[in-house]
């Protein structure tokens, strides 16, 4: 099945910085990608998303790539704020014949420093 | 708020129980997904519903088992639980079972086995 490797698990950067999370999933069929935000206590909100016939999306200070050769896709934000501090999951979707089949990575718990 | 409610939202129980999570996707949305998240834990499939038939399956254990009834709202039933089953429980609904339909989550049932 799809694995799922996110990194790094923690990440903390000064206010204004720029943060990236990355990941790398193993199977090649996977063909959406979305990134989840979830604050404390919280549940997980859709951040961005995209697909595998794009090679990067933008929305704001927010940005993803995804190189379908290598297997690898991340996630950018720039000047971050401290209403970024929260933890990111990447997903990798398999679609095929009418079903999803959904596979998360282990989160990266990103602290913006004030 | 999502629109997707899920309860109860916490559950205490002692090991070897059974118990019953419900949730009720947003108005609209056909598919219903299942996932747990245990602590310090990303998010793992579990289930994946659509229109009342299933449609995928994670790391669902065969102790664990969920139906998705006419009016579309969706039950996971827990039984013989152990400790490790303590977690969060999220329910997700989407509009379809296509690709790309973004995925809506509820607050999540905090399941406590004491």
């Amino acid at each position: 099945g799809e694995n799922v490797e996110q990194h790094p698990s923690t990440l903390s950067v000064q206010e204004g910085d720029s943060a990236v999370i990355k990941c790398t999933y193993s199977d090649s069929a996977s063909n959406y990608f979305p990134w989840y935000k979830q604050e404390l206590g919280k549940r997980p909100q859709l951040i961005i998303d995209i697909r595998s016939n794009v090679g990067e999306k933008k929305d704001q200070r927010i940005a993803v790539t995804l190189n379908k050769t290598a297997k690898h896709f991340s996630l950018h934000i720039t000047e971050t704020q401290p209403e970024d501090s929260a933890v990111y999951f990447c997903a990798a979707i398999l679609y095929s014949g009418g079903y999803q089949k959904v596979t998360f990575g282990t989160g990266t718990k990103l602290q913006v420093i004030p | 708020d999502s629109g997707v409610t899920q309860t109860p939202k916490h559950l205490i129980t002692a090991t070897g129980q059974r118990v019953t999570l419900r949730c009720s996707p947003r108005s609209g949305d056909l598919s219903v997904y299942w996932y747990q998240q245990s602590l310090d834990q990303g998010l793992q499939f579990l289930i994946q519903y659509y229109n009342g038939e299933e449609r995928a399956k994670g790391n669902i254990l065969e102790r664990f088992s969920a139906q998705q009834f006419p009016d579309l709202h969706s039950e996971l039933n827990l039984s013989s639980l152990e400790l490790g089953d303590s977690a969060l429980y999220f329910c997700a609904s989407a509009r379809g079972t296509g690709a790309y339909n973004e995925q809506f989550f509820g607050p999540g049932t905090r399941l406590t086995v004491l």
